[in-house]
This record gives C-alpha cells, sequence and structure tokens, in this order.
C-alpha cells in the first residue's frame, strides 16, 4: 500500500498522560500536513511541513503540542499533557511539491482518532 | 477559523436523484478543491478547480465556481447509495501560505 499511512488508528488516554501520533506520507510527496477535526466540523490546519522544515504552525496548536518530521520522511505529532479537548480525529496529509501559488491535492491518512478520559 | 461554509448542512434524497452542495467563502483564492469523507475515514480528494475556470466535471461530477459570488457548487447526478459520505470545500490561497482551509461539510445520505 502506497498511501498515506497513520498510526495508531485510536487511542485513548486519560487525562495528564502524553501521545504521539506517527504519519508516514507517500514517498515522493515532500510536503506533509495536520489537520484535526472535531465531530461534525471540517479538518482544521495545524501544521505544515515542507520536507524536514516546519514552515507554518497554526494558533491552534498549544505549546504542549510538538510536530516533528526529522528526516522529510515520517512525521510525529507529540501531545503533551492531555486534556478532554484534545479528543479529536487526528489527520495526516501530503502532497507533491507544488508551487507557492498552488497547492495541489491532498492525499489523507485515515487519521488517529483520539479519546481523553 | 473556516474559510469555506457548505450548503446544505445536511441533505437527504433518493438513489438515483442528483445532488447539489454550495460552498461560499469569504476571500480571494488560487482554487478550490472538493473532498469526500465516509464516516470515521480519512477524505478522498474528488476535483480542483483553479480560479480562472468556472466548471470542471469528472465521471458523475460537476463542480461550477463563480469567483464574483465566491461561491461553488458540486453535483453529483444519478447519485447511489455509495455516494453517501460527508462532503467538503477547501480553498488554497497564496496568503495562506501552501495550506487548504476546509469548510464545515455536507452530509448527503442517498437512500436506496
Amino acid at each position: 500500500d502506497t498511501g498515506v499511512s497513520q498510526n495508531p488508528r485510536h487511542k485513548i488516554t486519560k487525562r495528564g498522560q502524553n501521545v504521539t501520533f506517527r504519519c508516514d506520507p507517500i514517498s515522493e510527496h515532500n510536503r506533509l500536513y495536520w489537520y484535526r477535526q472535531t465531530l461534525g466540523q471540517g479538518p482544521e490546519f495545524l501544521t505544515y511541513f515542507q520536507n524536514e522544515a516546519q514552515l507554518e504552525k497554526s494558533r491552534l496548536l498549544s505549546d504542549r503540542f510538538s510536530a516533528e518530521r526529522p528526516k522529510g520522511s515520517f512525521s510525529t505529532l507529540e501531545i503533551q499533557r492531555t486534556e478532554q479537548g484534545d479528543s479529536a480525529m487526528y489527520l495526516c496529509a501530503s502532497s507533491k511539491p507544488g508551487t507557492v501559488l498552488n497547492t495541489g491535492e491532498l492525499f489523507f491518512g485515515e487519521g488517529s482518532r483520539l479519546t481523553v478520559l | 477559523s473556516q474559510q469555506g461554509e457548505e450548503d446544505p448542512q445536511a441533505l437527504s434524497i433518493q438513489e438515483g436523484e442528483n445532488a447539489t452542495m454550495n460552498c461560499s467563502y469569504k476571500t480571494s483564492i488560487n482554487n478550490l478543491q472538493w473532498y469526500r469523507q465516509n464516516s470515521g475515514r480519512g477524505l478522498v480528494h474528488l476535483i480542483l478547480i483553479r480560479s480562472n475556470e468556472r466548471e470542471k466535471h469528472s465521471g458523475r461530477l460537476r463542480v461550477t465556481l463563480d469567483t464574483s459570488k465566491k461561491s461553488s457548487s458540486l453535483l453529483i447526478t444519478a447519485s447511489r447509495a455509495a455516494d453517501t459520505a460527508s462532503y467538503f470545500c477547501a480553498t488554497g490561497r497564496m496568503e495562506y501560505g501552501n495550506k487548504l482551509v476546509f469548510g464545515a461539510g455536507t452530509i448527503l445520505r442517498v437512500k436506496s
């Protein structure tokens, strides 16, 4: 399967614990995105990498959130000291190199659903 | 905040009927994309229309873009039960960097 892979698919944790999600993008894609989606809403942008460089972070990404893409391949999203409000689906997407003016098609993974008790 | 707003929020039709969903946005864009999401799954890209295009077709899908009204519509013809899903529009804009901004979506239910 050469699609975007995310794991774990589901994570249940207690408030205050740390969690980490991993995303493996399509191999030739240099752009990688993290979005968060709550029930009944569209995906909200969290952060974006081009190769290993984190180029943009949303205001939604508090100090408890950190994302890395150390070698420009897979990425991790860590949430420290989880809160109940962090419960959501965390979606990863990748895209081919594009121009500054245009973002092309995003290829999404199946998401990692986080439940904070 | 979300750039696009889909209308209606929910739509229920019979198999074989056409489904039309609308998206309005607030600022100028470079392109507009439509995605589908089955319950509990990731999003799947359907179609992209650039700001200098007015209409685009892909199979049973027809997308229109009216930049003067800042709106787009997605038409699914001859709907099938398998089209049941949430549909989202997403806008790309240079000022957004290279991210897409998604609307809240339309939930489509096709009854067989």
